[in-house]
This record gives structure tokens, sequence and C-alpha cells, in this order.
């Protein structure tokens, strides 16, 4: 059973750097066959796909957000990273990291979630 | 982009009820490429359905999908107390690849 876990702080600093990984459990990153997905949900809200990377390293991003993501895959540890640059207080949401299937067409495993409010 | 527009916004049923739940995309959608999910507070999304009707791994059999082209129904045949939640549908392919749906909240009647 694949297993995804988010970690990283819960504030952030407005104009700071959010920073959060994803370790994967039951399953290889490296053994490809899937897209490893950033997804947000801000407060009482839908939810909003921010990026992916592939194992190999290939990522595609959101364009609403591009300008301000990086999404990094460590197979060794396999783990993948999301770092999203100069947060306001509109980037505070419910941070779930995701795997797109083998069709890479829909979402069917899901970490918990984590919380990140960005606040001073 | 295309966007999934769902209605109704709320949904008010009692148990046993059958409920039906929609999805118009802006723009035609690949069967193929239809999702559905479901979130209860405080969780993350559950698949339910992909590739328009096909059912995911341990999704009971009251749970449908049917659609093609920009018009996509999620039907629940008899409601069951724990199906009460939000659902979600979500496309994927066109730019931004994945898009989901503002979300049809079912309610207790």
């Amino acid at each position: 059973q694949v297993q995804l876990q988010e970690s990283g702080p819960g504030l952030v600093k407005p104009s700071q750097t959010l920073s959060l990984t994803c370790t994967v459990s039951g399953g290889s990153i490296s053994s490809g066959g899937y897209y490893w997905s950033w997804i947000r949900q801000h407060p009482g809200k839908g939810l909003e796909w921010i990026g992916y990377i592939y194992y190999s390293g290939s990522t595609y991003y959101n364009p609403s957000l591009k300008s301000r993501v990086t999404i990094s895959v460590d197979t060794s540890k396999n783990q993948f990273s999301l770092k999203l640059s100069s947060v306001t207080a509109a980037d505070t949401a419910v941070y779930y990291c995701a795997r797109a299937g083998e069709d890479y067409s829909n979402f069917d495993y899901w970490g918990q979630g984590t919380l990140v409010t960005v606040s001073s | 982009e295309i966007v999934l527009t769902q209605s109704p916004g709320t949904l008010s049923l009692s148990p046993g009820e059958r409920a039906t739940l929609s999805c118009r995309a802006s723009q035609s959608v690949s069967s193929s490429y239809l999702a559905w999910y479901q979130q209860k507070p405080g969780q993350a999304p559950r698949l339910l359905i992909y590739g328009a009707s096909s059912r995911a791994t341990g999704i009971p059999d009251r749970f449908s999908g049917s659609g093609s082209g920009t018009d996509f129904t999620l039907t629940i045949s008899r409601l069951e107390p724990e199906d009460f939640a939000v659902y979600y549908c979500q496309q994927y392919g066109s730019s931004p690849q994945y898009t989901f749906g503002q979300g049809t909240k079912l309610e207790i009647k």
C-alpha cells in the first residue's frame, strides 16, 4: 500500500519561501510510471494543482504559480519536495502531495495534508 | 484553461435517496480523463471514479459515473450516512494540466 506523508513548517513569514517534503513509502518513486504532484486547498475552498515531477526530474507547473514554484525529487530518500517563493497570505492553505496514477489522469494516493499559514 | 462547473453547490438529501451531481466543462474533456473525488472534513480527497465511469479500488457499486464531452454526472444510487461529504470533479490534459471543479456539498436533509 502506497503512503505519502507531507512534512515541513506550519508557519512561514510573508515574502519568505515555503518548503515542504513528501515522503513516499510502499512504493519507489524511481520505478517510474507515475507523476508526483503537489496540490493545495485554501481554507474552506476547492483544490488547486500546483505541479508535478517525474522520477527523472522532469517537471510541469501550473502556469498561475510557475514563476514561484520549484519541485524537486530525491530518489535515494524516496522523497519529493516543493518550494514556493515570495509567499503572501494568499498562499495559506492545506498542501497535499499526491500520486497521479498509471495513466497520469487522476490522483489515486494522497498524503494527509499539512496546513501552512503565512503570517508575520 | 478548461473550467469545470459543478452543480448544485449544495445538495440536501436523506439516507436512502438517490444523489445526482453534475460537472460541466467549458470545453470538451476526454472521457478517459475525468475523475471524481470524495472529501470528508479534515481528510484528503479520495478517488471514487476515473475515466468518467470506472470505479476506483474499493469503491462501492452504489457510486457510478457517466457522461462525455462537456457533461458528466456522478450518481450515488442509495445514500448511506457515510456518503455525506464534498465531491469534486477533475480533468486532466488541458493546461493547467489538472483542474478541479469547485465542489458539491452533499448534506443530510
